[in-house]
C-alpha cells in the first residue's frame, strides 16, 4: 500500500528565508507525485505535480527516487506563503481507480 | 480554473437522522468524482470513487450502506450519511475530475462540516 509521509507538522520561516517542505513516500510503482495548498478560509487547491516539472509561485520540487523524496522548496519566502501544504501519491486502487493518498500535511507560516 | 461547488458548506443534525451533501462540478463534466473525510488535524482520507453511471468504490473500512454515494449524472455527485452518530462529525470534501486535458487533475470543492449532535 502506498503512504505519504510529511514529517513536520508545523513549520515558521522568515520572510525572505528559504523554504523546504519534506515528504517521502513509499510506493512500489511508479509514482506520480503532487502539491496541494489550502491558504486560510480556501478550498484544497494543486501547486504543482512532479512531471510538469514547472515552478509556480516561485516553488519546484524534484522527484528524488533512490529516496523516495518530493520535497517542497521556495529560495524566498513571501508572507503569502502562510498555508497548510499537502503531499500526494496517486496510484491504481485495487479496484483500478486512480486515487490520490495524502499526507498529514505541514502548516506553513511566514514570519514578517 | 474548474470549479466544484458542495451544498450545504455546513450541517447539524441530530443523531438517528440522514444527511445528504451534494458535489457539483459547475462549468465542466465530471466523470469521476472523489469523497474525502478529514478529521480535525488530521489529513484528508478518501472514503471512495463514484464513476458516472456505476456503483462507487469504497475504500476498505468504510461502510457502504451508512455512506450512500449517486453519481446520477456528469455534474452531480451526492452522499447520504445514514442514521448519522456523533462519530460522523467531520468535514467531507469532494472532488471532481474529467476526461482530457487540465481537467485530468482533481479538483476540490470546498468541503462541508457536518456536526451530529
Amino acid at each position: 500500500a502506498q503512504r505519504v509521509t510529511q514529517p513536520e507538522k508545523l513549520l515558521s520561516v522568515f520572510k525572505g528565508a528559504p523554504v523546504e517542505l519534506k515528504c517521502n513516500y513509499s510506493y512500489s510503482g511508479s509514482p506520480e507525485l503532487f502539491w496541494y495548498v489550502q491558504y486560510s478560509r480556501q478550498r484544497l487547491q494543486l501547486l504543482l505535480r512532479h512531471i510538469s516539472r514547472e515552478s509556480i509561485k516561485g516553488f519546484t520540487a524534484d522527484l528524488n527516487k533512490g529516496e523516495t523524496s518530493f520535497h517542497l522548496k521556495k529560495p524566498f519566502a513571501q508572507e503569502e506563503d502562510s498555508a497548510m501544504y499537502y503531499c500526494a501519491l496517486s496510484a491504481i486502487s485495487n479496484f483500478g481507480n486512480e486515487k490520490l493518498t495524502f499526507g498529514t500535511g505541514t502548516r506553513l507560516t511566514i514570519i514578517p | 480554473g474548474a470549479v466544484v461547488s458542495q451544498h450545504p458548506s455546513w450541517v447539524i443534525c441530530k443523531s438517528g437522522t440522514s444527511v445528504k451533501i451534494e458535489c457539483r462540478s459547475l462549468d465542466f463534466q465530471a466523470t469521476t468524482m472523489f469523497w474525502y473525510r478529514q478529521f480535525p488535524k488530521q489529513s484528508l482520507m478518501l472514503m471512495a470513487t463514484s464513476n458516472e453511471g456505476s456503483k462507487a468504490t469504497y475504500e476498505q473500512g468504510v461502510e457502504k450502506d451508512k455512506f450512500l454515494i449517486n453519481h446520477a449524472s456528469l455534474t452531480l455527485s451526492t452522499l447520504t450519511v445514514t442514521s448519522a452518530h456523533p462519530e460522523d462529525s467531520s468535514f467531507y470534501i469532494c472532488s471532481a475530475r474529467g476526461l482530457a486535458g487540465n481537467l485530468r487533475e482533481q479538483f476540490f470543492g470546498p468541503g462541508t462540516r457536518l456536526t451530529v449532535l
